[in-house]
């Protein structure tokens, strides 16, 4: 399948600093590539979609402020947590889908933020 | 609302015998289903899915059935093997452009030796 990574795979920072997180497809272009945050024991939550080109569409209670989405190229987008706070600490997870494989997705290992 | 449902949170199955996870969905305008596997820590895997046209999708010892009218789908592992021991994640979505995922909530699966 298409190979998407993600870097840091963990980081650990204080309160107030902001965080980047860079989501890569390695061997296919994306348009479109979703970000989502996972809390211990539970399901993959949307975070926003990000669309190359253009502003990122956010979910419902996800503060766009807060978690800035910059798909600069296609195959590139960037989750920066804004001055981060303990409640950020997650595992976020970015995907994206391939040319050619209908509606696939295709997820990055994740990053785990803990803020202190 | 929940519109993509695993009821069972875990499930424990013997090595070697078959393992049936379960899904029900309640919005009637998905029309591809997927199931993701996940280690702690890492990224979800694509396993196997099914598109609304199909009954059935078959990939090695992965199978998954698609009950349209009930709006039910499962995925069935035969044979089961430790190595299959992760979070099983159910996911739908609707061939209307980029449109994201959503995800069940996740099955815990542990095959016993």
């Amino acid at each position: 399948g298409a190979v998407v990574s993600q870097h840091p795979s963990w980081v650990i920072c204080k309160s107030g600093t902001s965080v980047k997180i860079e989501c890569r497809s390695l061997d296919f272009q994306a348009t479109t590539m979703f970000w989502y945050r996972q809390f211990p024991k539970q399901s993959l939550m949307l975070m926003a979609t990000s669309n190359e080109g253009s502003k990122a569409t956010y979910e419902q209670g996800v503060e766009k402020d807060k978690f800035l989405i910059n798909h600069a190229s296609l195959t590139l987008s960037t989750l920066t947590v804004t001055s981060a706070h303990p409640e950020d600490s997650s595992f976020y997870i970015c995907s994206a889908r391939a040319p050619n494989s209908g509606e696939t997705q295709y997820f990055g290992p994740g990053t785990r933020l803990l803020v202190l | 609302d929940q519109q993509v449902k695993q009821n069972s949170p875990s499930l424990s199955v013997q090595e070697g015998r078959i393992s049936i996870l379960n899904c029900d969905y309640t919005n009637s305008m998905f029309d591809y289903f997927l199931w993701y596997k996940k280690y702690p820590a890492e990224g979800p895997t694509f396993l196997i899915s099914i598109s609304s046209i199909k009954d059935k999708n078959e990939d090695g010892r992965f199978t998954v059935f698609l009950n349209k009218s009930a709006k039910h789908l499962s995925l069935h592992i035969v044979p089961s093997q430790p190595g299959d021991s992760a979070v099983y994640f159910c996911a739908a979505s609707n061939f209307a452009g980029n449109t994201p995922l959503v995800f069940g909530k996740g099955t815990r699966l542990s095959v016993i030796a």
